[in-house]
């Protein structure tokens, strides 16, 4: 059982670069997030899977795109990286969004855009 | 829009005593939930403890007890002995009663001292 994991670790891109953050769950959640971490900031929800097939947007979703892929696997996409995205990203996962039910997050993807 | 604020960047504490974080929270509603989320410096995000605001009993979790106050929107967490594994960020977080909002505070860094 390996919870919430995230690809990659660790990724350095140019500024007009494109790239695709995984993740995937293997807890039969329902509903899936990402979300980005700044300096000196908690976490900020970028967009949210509800269910499988259902996607909406958080408090900071401009320059992103997402899909959830089938019911574990949720993925970021970054269309034209700027420098404002560099940021640690996690993905997380609960039961369901409503009673807002514990999440329970992936170990984190560190971006670098130069 | 709810938020939630973390009014003290650092705290510290010496080995086997007893620390209190603060946190307090701006909202409407009536509903909700209240979360305390320990990052170590693996980053990984790990629930310490989730409180239902209707619910008048503060939540409990070993050494993590909340002091929770309705009225006055606040959330306080207290780590009792404390432990050197206990050192990293705690951020605090509110949930609505409908799944639309999630947000998180700033942080608060702990530092255990031997």
């Amino acid at each position: 059982n390996a919870g919430v994991t995230q690809t990659p670790k660790f990724q350095v891109l140019k500024t007009g670069q494109s790239m695709t953050l995984q993740c995937a769950q293997d807890m039969n959640h329902n509903s899936m997030y990402w979300y980005r971490q700044d300096p000196g900031m908690g976490l900020r929800l970028i967009y949210y899977s509800a269910s499988e097939g259902t996607t909406d947007k958080g408090e900071v979703p401009n320059g992103y795109n997402v899909s959830r892929l089938n019911k574990r696997e949720f993925s970021l996409r970054l269309e034209s990286a700027a420098p404002s995205q560099t940021s640690v990203y996690f993905c997380a996962s609960s039961v369901s969004r409503s009673r807002q039910e514990t999440q329970y997050f992936g170990p984190g993807t560190r971006l670098l855009v130069l | 829009a709810q938020t939630v604020t973390q009014s003290q960047p650092e705290m510290s504490v010496q080995e086997a005593e007893t620390v209190t974080l603060s946190c307090t929270y701006d909202t409407s509603e009536s509903d909700y939930y209240l979360f305390w989320y320990k990052q170590p410096p693996s980053r990984q995000m790990i629930l310490v403890i989730r409180q239902e605001a209707y619910k008048q009993q503060n939540a409990t979790e070993n050494r993590f007890s909340v002091n929770f106050q309705k009225a006055a929107k606040s959330f306080s967490l207290k780590i009792s002995d404390s432990q050197l594994g206990d050192a990293a960020m705690y951020f605090c977080a509110y949930g609505d009663n409908y799944g639309q909002n999630f947000v998180f505070g700033p942080g608060t860094r702990l530092s255990v001292l031997p």
